[in-house]
């Protein structure tokens, strides 16, 4: 079946710092989506990407819909302690909805 | 406006128990799935639902049970827990089957023993 890979597994940073992610697939995704899950709560969309090599910002949080419509990247400007949480990339291809593994993002301040 | 609410929030059970999670949601969205979460493996789709009297096997069906009776609910049963369904488990539901922006519950934490 279709998979997503998503890197970093982990991130440990400052306060301040930006970060950025990605994830990549052997096959090719009509849409591409970000979520972020607290701890303890259920995943909330960040940002939709629709169209390939789109750019779409959301506050500090940018994210890009790769060109070969195989890869998406987040970056997060400037974070802040309540940027922690789990980023999970997912990619739909027709009906189907594929979730990446997920970045563990911490902040510390 | 509550959007999709999961009960319970945690549940331990031992093993061959049988047990319903419960979720509900006010947005009257046609499509719901269920998805449970496991360390390093993201979020894998159990069983969906395209609208009321409509459900379809997802990525990880076996030993999961659901109906979709009304469009606000859809429950998701345990027939013989086994320890390999610890997991957290998330409700999500959307306008319809080709929205791809999910509105997910806020989890139910299963331990089976």
């Amino acid at each position: 079946g279709q998979q997503l890979n998503q890197s970093p597994q982990s991130m440990f940073i400052q306060e301040g710092e930006d970060v950025s992610m990605n994830c990549t697939s052997s096959s090719i995704f009509n849409t591409w989506l970000w979520y972020k899950q607290d701890p303890g709560e259920g995943p909330v969309l960040l940002i939709a990407l629709y169209k390939a090599g789109e750019l779409t910002s959301n506050g500090r949080l940018t994210a890009q819909f790769g060109i070969t419509r195989k890869d998406s990247f987040l970056n997060i400007s400037a974070s802040i302690p309540s940027d922690v949480g789990i980023y999970f990339c997912a990619g739909t291809s027709g009906s189907r909805l594929t979730f990446g593994e997920g970045t563990q993002l911490t902040v510390n301040p | 406006n509550a959007g999709v609410t999961q009960t319970p929030k945690f549940q331990v059970l031992k093993t061959g128990q049988s047990m319903t999670l419960q979720c509900a949601q006010d947005m009257n969205h046609e499509y719901m799935s269920w998805y449970r979460q496991d360390p390093g493996m993201g979020l894998r789709l159990i069983h969906y639902s395209v609208g009321a009297g409509i459900t379809d096997q997802g990525e990880v069906p076996n030993g999961y049970n659901v109906s979709r009776s009304t469009t606000e609910d859809f429950p998701l049963r345990l027939l013989s827990a086994a320890p390999s369904q610890t997991s957290v488990y998330f409700c999500a539901s959307s306008y319809d089957y080709s929205n791809e922006k999910l509105f997910f519950g806020s989890g139910t934490q299963l331990s089976v023993l």
